[in-house]
């Protein structure tokens, strides 16, 4: 599987568009980048996932480069409840066989009121 | 459709003794993934299984612990002669068929070995 580097914490305003950018220069053809997060103290929580298309759900937005090899989610107005930590994992997508998600450090977010 | 259903959400065990913890996976889910979480520290991958398989077990340590997901009823994640290093919280995940790796996590067991 792709490695992927993302900012260790940022920091976003109540309100504002939080974006949260990750790289995966080594992501091959067939690898879906996914988006999880992590409350404090709860379990992951799968925000969205995409391959090549912008995709957008009803908790956020997952822009990838024409290249593929960053990418960025967006939570469009952010409220304290987002802060967690989030993890971007990029994964080959197959129907079969062992499926595990490797989970990085991630990105500890903080939404200031 | 009830989430994904850990317990107990908090197990405190004596060096030695055993922990089980259970975890019983979303209506129509046939695969349940275990993750580990040591105290300020990432998610680590232990196990996979679907019904009667294992199909990963690479992060599984190779001694004092087992997983197994029977045909009928939950999933269990083993623990024999606990050690203080295995404290930590166990999360289960699970997701149907045809879904690429785990999709839907449970809130966690809280394991602490006195």
């Amino acid at each position: 599987d792709a490695k992927t580097t993302q900012p260790t914490s940022m920091d976003c305003a109540e309100g504002r568009a939080a974006n949260l950018p990750c790289n995966h220069s080594t992501i091959s053809g067939n690898e879906y980048v996914y988006w999880y997060r992590q409350i404090h103290s709860q379990g992951p929580q799968y925000i969205i996932h995409g391959l090549k298309n912008n995709e957008t759900n009803e908790m956020a937005s997952l822009i990838i480069t024409e290249d593929r090899k960053s990418s960025t989610l967006i939570l469009p107005h952010a409220t304290l409840r987002d802060t967690a930590v989030y993890y971007c994992i990029v994964r080959v997508q197959e129907s079969q066989g062992a499926q595990k998600l490797v989970f990085g450090q991630g990105t500890r977010l903080t939404i200031n009121p | 459709n009830a989430g994904v259903m850990q317990n107990p959400r908090h197990l405190v065990r004596r060096r030695g003794q055993e922990a089980r913890l259970r975890c019983s996976p979303m209506k129509g889910h046939s695969h349940v993934y275990w993750y580990r979480q040591l105290p300020e520290e990432g998610l680590k991958f232990m196990v996979y299984l679907q019904k009667e398989n294992i199909i990963d077990e690479s992060g599984m340590p190779k001694e004092r612990f087992s997983a197994e997901f029977p045909k009928e009823g939950p999933s269990i994640l083993r623990i024999q002669q606990v050690v203080r290093g295995d404290s930590a919280a166990y999360f289960c995940a699970s997701s149907p068929p045809q879904t690429s790796g785990p999709r839907y996590f449970g809130a966690g067991t809280r394991l602490s070995v006195l």
